[in-house]
């Protein structure tokens, strides 16, 4: 089936310092999302994305949050600077459109450690 | 308070068995999807269910729906060892833009 990609697997940094995360979308997907799971916990929505703007975010997309995909590319997840409660796997996915009954595509995610 | 709950953390059975994993969520919804997620992968949709609809099947998979007591299943019948993974509901609500909101997942163990 259709795959999202995401790179790198695991990042570790140090507190304080920027991350990009990236997401290879399903190609032809319009609408993107972040999620983040904490080990051990349920996994949460952080942002939504489509034509180039943010449509919805959670209380967790914190001011040092960005997204952007620029020029069709990955569709990235940028955290600056990082704190220690950043430490998180974060989820890519996709869909062809943005209605509540249309098919999120997952990546298998991003293991984000802050020290 | 969680939105959306599997209410057993973790459930062991012997392949060929039949299997049930129970979701509750706290508001009105759209839509409830479950998803399943195997180690080192993302989800993976299994059934979407509509907030109109009671039942739904895919392949070994039926899942139902009850608005009235706000609680969801997932059952699995002739379970194989593959469908070892972590079994999700997320719930749909009517914010326009597919924002879900998970359950913390039921760890589904199936052992030869």
């Amino acid at each position: 089936g259709p795959k999202v990609l995401q790179i790198p697997s695991h990042q570790i940094i140090d507190m304080g310092q920027m991350v990009t995360l990236n997401c290879d979308p399903v190609s032809n997907h319009l609408y993107f999302y972040w999620y983040k799971q904490i080990l051990g916990q349920q996994m949460e929505f952080l942002v939504n994305f489509y034509n180039g703007k943010v449509m919805e975010k959670s209380k967790l997309f914190k001011d040092q949050f960005s997204v952007e995909r620029p020029d069709g590319s990955y569709f990235t997840l940028k955290i600056q600077p990082t704190a220690l409660e950043d430490s998180a796997v974060y989820f890519c996915a996709s869909s062809s459109s943005g209605g509540a009954l249309a098919e999120q595509f997952f990546g298998p995610g991003t293991r984000l450690t802050v020290l | 308070s969680q939105l959306a709950e599997e209410n057993l953390w973790a459930l062991s059975v012997h392949e060929g068995e039949s299997v049930t994993v129970n979701c509750s969520y706290k508001t009105s919804i759209t839509a409830l999807q479950w998803y399943r997620q195997k180690s080192g992968e993302g989800p993976a949709q299994l059934i979407l269910i509509r907030s109109n609809e009671r039942e739904k099947r895919n392949g070994r998979l039926r899942a139902t729906l009850d608005t009235s007591s706000q609680s969801s299943s997932l059952s699995i019948t002739a379970t194989r060892c593959e469908d070892t993974a972590v079994y999700f509901c997320a719930t749909e609500h009517d914010s326009g833009y597919n924002k879900l909101t998970f359950g913390k997942g039921t760890v589904l163990l199936v052992s030869p």
